[in-house]
């Protein structure tokens, strides 16, 4: 079953406004989460790592104040896109690991984004 | 360059066919490997994953590593239509911070 839940799975908003979006750990604690982003028919790309406890590491060319993540316990990381454009609009994807490290990565269902 | 590079495809296959995915990578720099299959609008979802070359094997699925020429391959042996997909390879990109480099995905048609 699905160890990683992300919530929701959709969303439209409007030009300006902002939208959370929550990913959780379902039976494990993660001290590390990622946060991805995928374009259709591309691969995913890496935006930022979510530290519990501390600042998110951004990757280059992602505006840590536009994507704001705040990982407040060790099963929830969640991610705010502010003052969303038409732009914004890609679907977003959690993960996390079990045993963190090099373990293998569980992937949330997503969460495709529309601005309108 | 990418640091992996994947076949976009589509690949398509008759029902029964053995499918063969293919990933290449240049940085030899945390060989660690996974294999990932994403149905359209959903997440990835973890088929393989493999640390060492060689094979590995599950069910219907065989991951393959070759570390010297930088080669890795995924195998489905008597392919179902519900093994339409995209099929992501993934690469580590660094150490202990579970980052990974992935490819770009291959489509995969399985006709009945």
């Amino acid at each position: 079953g699905a160890v990683v839940s992300q919530h929701p799975s959709w969303v439209i908003c409007k030009s300006g406004t902002s939208v959370k979006i929550e990913c959780r750990s379902l039976d494990f604690q993660a001290t590390t989460m990622f946060w991805y982003r995928q374009f259709p028919k591309q691969s995913l790309m890496l935006m930022a790592t979510s530290n519990e406890g501390s600042k998110a590491t951004y990757e280059q060319g992602v505006e840590k104040d536009k994507f704001l993540i705040n990982h407040a316990s060790l099963t929830l990381s969640t991610l705010t896109v502010t003052s969303a454009h038409p732009e914004d609009s890609s679907f977003y994807i959690c993960s996390a690991s079990r045993q963190g490290g090099n373990s293998p990565l569980h992937f949330g269902n997503g969460t495709r984004l529309t601005v309108t | 360059q990418k640091e992996v590079e994947q076949d976009p495809g589509p690949l398509s296959v008759p029902e029964g066919a053995i499918v063969s995915l293919n990933c290449t990578y240049s940085n030899s720099a945390f060989q660690y490997f996974m294999w990932y299959r994403q149905y359209s609008r959903k997440g990835p979802e973890l088929l393989m994953y493999t640390y060492s070359s060689g094979n590995k094997e599950d069910g219907r699925f065989t991951a393959q590593v070759d570390k010297s020429s930088k080669y890795i391959s995924l195998f489905i042996r008597d392919s179902q239509p519900s093994d339409s997909a995209t099929y992501l390879c993934a690469k580590g990109g660094s150490s202990n911070t579970g980052k990974l480099i992935f490819g770009q995905g291959t489509t995969l048609q399985v006709k009945p």
